[in-house]
């Protein structure tokens, strides 16, 4: 059992370049989630999902796409790299029930824009 | 609006003292509340949950939470710290029936020998 894969780990980017980081989990969990990591401000959300085909805006979007095609992937995208998207990357996955839940994390990726 | 704020950036404590880490937060319902904690190069760590019912939680590595909503806290304490606690914690509430999380700032510790 994987739990949630993210995938680079490390990665450098031009200013400009475009790139997706990839994100999976085998836990057949509805909810997934990306947030940045910036030292002192804790994670914030970037894009949610609450199931295949549903995707949300969170709290920092702008410059960043999603899409859910599948249950178990929840690809970002970063269409033009900016300096400011410099972060640590964390996707996560969640199951909700009545009095339980629990979300997951990835490893996270280092990424760097330059 | 949803918010947790960890008013302390940074603590440091001794080898074998105890610990308490704040944590507040503004939700409008019963909030669903996290801790996690993060080593350094590492993803995060469940440390415990609270929901409903018992207001003192327990969770991995004998840390504790005790819920009080009147003063919209959910404290963190463990009664004699480890070197290997050291690491960054963060609170975090469950923003409805929607996967989201709000985290707050984070809280680096370090323990000294």
């Amino acid at each position: 059992n994987a739990g949630v894969t993210q995938t680079p780990k490390f990665q450098v980017l031009k200013t400009g370049q475009s790139m997706t980081l990839q994100c999976a989990q085998d836990m057949n969990h509805e909810y997934m989630s990306w947030y940045r990591q910036d030292p002192g401000m804790g994670l914030r959300l970037i894009h949610y999902s609450v199931g295949a085909g549903i995707t949300d805006q969170g709290e920092v979007p702008n410059g960043y796409n999603v899409s859910r095609s599948t249950t178990e992937d929840f690809p970002l995208r970063l269409l033009s790299a900016a300096p400011s998207q410099t972060s640590v990357y964390f996707c996560a996955s969640s199951y909700w029930g009545k009095g339980n839940t629990e979300a997951f994390f990835g490893q996270g990726t280092r990424l760097t824009v330059v | 609006a949803q918010s947790v704020t960890q008013p302390d950036i940074h603590i440091t404590v001794s080898e074998g003292a105890s610990l308490e880490l704040r944590c507040n937060y503004s939700y409008g319902a019963t909030p669903y509340l996290f801790w996690y904690v993060q080593s350094p190069g590492q993803g995060l760590q469940l440390l415990l949950k609270y929901f409903s019912g018992d207001t003192l939680v327990q969770g991995i590595k004998g840390f504790e939470a005790e819920f009080k909503r009147s003063q919209s806290s959910f404290n963190l304490r463990k009664p004699s710290v480890h070197w290997s606690d050291a690491a960054e914690y963060f609170c975090a509430v469950g923003a409805g029936n929607t996967g989201k999380l709000i985290f707050g700032q984070g809280t680096t510790l370090q323990v000294k020998p």
